[in-house]
This record gives C-alpha cells, structure tokens and sequence, in this order.
C-alpha cells in the first residue's frame, strides 16, 4: 500500500466548474500536510498547507481529518490556468529533528473552455 | 533572489555511462533534498543534507547512486553505471531549515535533470 494515494484521474471539467481531490495518508505519525501544484515539464510548486481547521486562499479550500487520515482540496469556479497536476504531499519528521516529504502520485486537471 | 538551479537541464546516456547531475541550492538554505519522478509518478524522496552532512540516504534505489554536498552549498547527485530504469527527471529542492517547522521548512524546488539512459 503506497504512503499517500491519490484520486487517479485526470479529471475533465468545464471552466467555472467546482471540483474536489481527495488522498489518504496511511502513517498516522505524519504531522504536516501540503498540495502541490505541477505544470507539464515544470517542478512542483507549494500551493497551499493544510491545517486541521481547513484553510482557504481564494477558490482554493483544503481540509485535513487526523482521524481519517484524509486530505481534500476544493477548487471553485476553476480556470483553464489550474489545468495541472496536484500532488498531495505529507511531512515527516524524525526523531533526528529533520523532516521528509512523501508525495502522492498526483491527479491531472484538465479545465476546457 | 535566485531560485534553485540544475545543470543539465537534460542528460542523455547510453546504458553503462556514469552521470553527474548538480543543484545549486538558494543561498543561506541549510537543507538540501533528492527526489527522483518517474513518469507518471511523484516524486520519491532519495537523499537528504543538513548543511554538508547526509542524514539520510535511505532512498537511494542502490549503491549506483551516491550524493555529495562537500562544502554544504552545491550538491551533486552521481549515478554509476546507468541502466534503462534510471531514466527519470531528478529534482533538487532546498529548505531554509529542515529541522525547523512552518516556513521555515518550506522546500522550494529545482526545474529538474530529465535523464533518459538508452
């Protein structure tokens, strides 16, 4: 079982469209939380953390549950420019002090006019 | 200011050549990371340096590869006698304070080495 899974996708939606990204996270150690944003032949970008409160910027809204160990991401009226790929990403840190991110394989968005 | 820089932007080998891939970190981060993205995949976590030190390797696929961060500034990620598997893109990523939480352990990343060993 992969450490953090992802929605397969790629996701097909119309612009203005909502669309939601779920993951799970299968160490419950884990302790921060992150979406990635990855352009076509780009590297990965930090998009957003993601609080247990939930957090929004903008169109963008991330949840975190602990106990489910489950983490979304909701983009509203979405634009052809969030056509990506959206990496669900997890923080560990060691007993050594340092920490490591895992990431899932990610879900491709397609927005079309 | 500068971002995280990778030289060669893409690197062709033939099966057996041995390769050497180099990250320029931004200037003042102590921690320096690894990965390696398959395609299709996400990145998978290789290597990890505090300053010149290398904390953790458990990700390195075999003693082919081998990273170094001599002077805790640059990093080169080497691999010995390439094989079809190794093909992938190699990203570098830099942290101000790995140890830190919050900003301070945001990891920005590198555009990446997209290896292909034919």
């Amino acid at each position: 079982r992969k450490e953090v899974e992802q929605d397969p996708g790629p996701f097909n939606v119309p612009e203005g469209a909502t669309v939601a990204f779920n993951c799970t996270y299968s160490n419950s150690a884990s302790q921060s939380f992150f979406w990635y944003r990855q352009d076509c032949r780009k590297e990965p970008k930090l998009l957003m953390s993601v609080y247990s409160s939930g957090n929004e910027d903008g169109r963008f809204t991330a949840q975190l549950n602990r106990a489910s160990q489950y983490i979304s991401l909701l983009i509203r009226d979405s634009k052809l420019s969030d056509s990506a790929t959206y990496l669900c990403v997890v923080n560990m840190r060691w007993n050594s002090g340092y920490s490591t991110l895992t990431f899932g394989k990610g879900t491709m968005l397609l927005v079309s006019p | 200011g500068a971002g995280v820089s990778q030289s060669p932007r893409y690197k062709v080998a033939k099966r057996g050549q041995d390769v050497a891939l180099r990250c320029d970190p931004i200037s003042g981060h102590v921690s320096l990371f690894w990965y390696q993205q398959a395609l299709g995949q996400g990145p998978e976590f290789l290597t990890y340096f505090q300053n010149e030190a290398q904390l953790d390797k458990s990700g390195l696929p075999s003693d082919r590869f081998f990273a170094e961060r001599p002077e805790g500034s640059v990093s080169t990620l080497k691999i010995q006698r390439t094989q079809q598997e190794d093909s992938a893109v190699y990203l570098c990523a830099s942290s101000l304070d790995g140890t830190a939480r919050g900003s301070l352990e945001t990891q920005y990343f590198g555009p990446g080495t997209r290896l292909l060993v034919l």
